[in-house]
């Protein structure tokens, strides 16, 4: 059964950085593309970041690029995700996604999400 | 970046009614559009991608159509599991977009 648990997430103030990981199991990590999608309270989804299997791309939406870092380490079958400089709107659920078996850039398999909350 | 406008932003239908969602893209994205449901506390779940291809375990009552700009997604006789949120979804080009999202509600 393909699971993804993601985890590392917790109240921090403006300004102030997070790692967030994602524990993947059930499937050969290192064949698929990963991707983390937020969604804020009450709102819509956002995608954030998408990493290629073993690194060869990595892409970012422009309301992150330069604060925030997508890795992974196939070793250890975990995708992260280093958020700096964190805004108020920065704030909500924080998900890894699995690229489709069928097809890149759409995602089959999600996790339950960790809560970012940035406040002072 | 593309723009995806999904339509109406609520359908109000009756369990065994036919429901009919669209999402509209601001450029064409060719035949790289996704839908998603998503119930409350879960995490979305893809039926269709490619416009019309339905993900594993999708019933067949969920169809996609559409391409360049214009998509549908239909659920043929609703199902009283099947009301909750849907998304469309590009990826035809980076950065990858969603729509606002849609809400299907019971009447």
């Amino acid at each position: 059964e393909v699971q993804l648990v993601e985890s590392g997430g917790g109240l921090v103030k403006p300004g102030g950085s997070l790692r967030l990981s994602c524990a993947a199991s059930g499937f050969t990590f290192s064949g698929y593309n990963m991707n983390w999608v937020r969604q804020a309270p009450g709102k819509g989804l956002e995608w954030v970041a998408s990493i290629a299997s073993y690194s060869t791309y990595i892409y970012y939406a422009d309301s992150v690029k330069g604060r925030f870092t997508i890795s992974r380490d196939n070793a250890k079958n975990s995708l992260f995700l280093e958020i700096n400089s964190l805004r108020a709107e920065d704030t909500a659920v924080y998900s890894c996604a699995r690229d489709s078996r069928n097809s890149y850039a759409y995602f089959d398999y999600w996790g339950q999400g960790t809560l970012v909350t940035v406040s002072s | 970046e593309i723009v995806l406008t999904q339509s109406p932003a609520t359908l109000s239908l009756s369990p065994g009614e036919r429901a009919t969602l669209s999402c509209r893209a601001s450029q064409s994205v060719n035949s790289y559009l996704a839908w998603y449901q998503q119930k409350p506390g879960q995490a979305p779940r893809l039926l269709i991608y490619d416009a019309s291809k339905r993900a594993t375990g999708i019933p067949a009552r969920f169809s996609g159509s559409g391409s360049g700009t214009d998509f549908t997604l239909t659920i043929s006789s609703l199902e009283p599991e099947d009301f909750a949120i849907y998304y469309c979804q590009q990826r035809n080009n980076w950065p990858i977009t969603f729509g606002q999202g849609a809400r299907l509600e019971i009447e």
